[in-house]
C-alpha cells in the first residue's frame, strides 16, 4: 500500500491556467507538507498543515492555495500558472508537528508550464 | 541563502569501497539531521537520522557522523553497492520544529561503479 500518494504524476499545461495536485496519506499522520523542487534541484518547504490547519506558509505567492479537506489529504491548487511554476512538487507527511519525526514523501508531481 | 550545503554535486565510488557524503550547515538552531535517498522519478525516502545529542548513528551499512562544533555531518556507506546509486539529500530541522518542514541541501549524486 502506498503511504503517501500524489496525482497526477505529470502535469503539462499552458500559462494562465488553473490546476490542482492531490495528495493523500494513509499513515494516520497529523501533519502534511508541500515541497517544491526547482530546476536547480533545491527542495524547499512551501506549506505545512496540522490537523487541517495551516502552520507554515513560506513566502509562497497567493496563487498557490493549499486545501486540506481532512487530515489525510492536502491538495495544492495553483491559479494563473506561470512559467516559473514549472518544477517537481512533493507532498510529505509526518506523525506530529512538534516532534522531529521523519517525513514520508510522495512520488512527486512534475509540473510543466508552457 | 543556503542553510544546508552539499558541496559535491556528484561522487563516483567503486563497488565494495566506502562512500562518504558530506554536508555542512549554517543555522545553529538545527538540532536534528536526516539523510534521504532519492531515485529518479520517485520521492525522497528516509535513510538515517541523528540528533545533536549524539555524534554518531549507525544502521547497517550506513553511519552518520555529526560534528556540531564544525556544523558538519557526513554519511558513510560501507561497503558500497550498485543499488546505492542515487541522489542523497542532507536535511535539517530545529528541535521540535517538525512543522517548519525540513531544510534540504541540493543533493549529491552517488554513482557506484562495478
Amino acid at each position: 500500500d502506498t503511504a503517501v500518494s500524489q496525482t497526477p504524476k505529470y502535469l503539462v499545461t499552458q500559462m494562465g491556467n488553473d490546476k490542482s495536485i492531490k495528495c493523500e496519506q494513509n499513515l494516520g499522520h497529523d501533519t502534511m507538507y508541500w515541497y517544491k523542487q526547482d530546476s536547480k534541484k533545491f527542495l524547499k518547504i512551501m506549506f505545512s498543515y496540522n490537523n487541517k490547519e495551516l502552520i507554515i506558509n513560506e513566502t509562497v505567492p497567493n496563487r498557490f492555495s493549499p486545501k486540506s479537506p481532512d487530515k489525510a489529504h492536502l491538495n495544492l491548487h495553483i491559479n494563473s500558472l506561470e512559467l516559473g511554476d514549472s518544477a517537481v512538487y512533493f507532498c510529505a507527511s509526518s506523525l506530529d508537528p512538534t516532534r522531529t519525526d521523519t517525513q514520508y514523501f510522495g512520488p512527486g508531481t512534475r509540473l510543466t508550464v508552457l | 541563502d543556503q542553510q544546508v550545503k552539499q558541496n559535491s554535486p556528484s561522487l563516483s565510488v567503486q563497488e565494495g569501497r566506502i562512500s562518504i557524503l558530506n554536508c555542512d550547515y549554517t543555522n545553529s538552531m538545527f538540532d536534528y539531521f536526516l539523510w534521504y535517498k532519492k531515485y529518479p522519478a520517485e520521492g525522497p525516502t528516509f535513510l538515517i537520522s541523528i540528533s545533536s545529542i549524539k555524534d554518531k548513528n549507525e544502521d547497517g551499512r550506513f553511519t552518520v557522523f555529526l560534528n556540531k562544533s564544525a556544523k558538519h555531518l557526513s554519511l558513510h556507506i560501507v561497503p558500497s553497492q550498485p543499488g546505492d546509486s542515487a541522489v542523497y539529500f542532507c536535511a535539517a530541522s530545529p528541535f521540535g520544529g517538525g512543522a517548519d518542514g525540513l531544510t534540504f541541501g541540493k543533493g549529491t549524486h552517488l554513482i557506484i561503479q562495478p
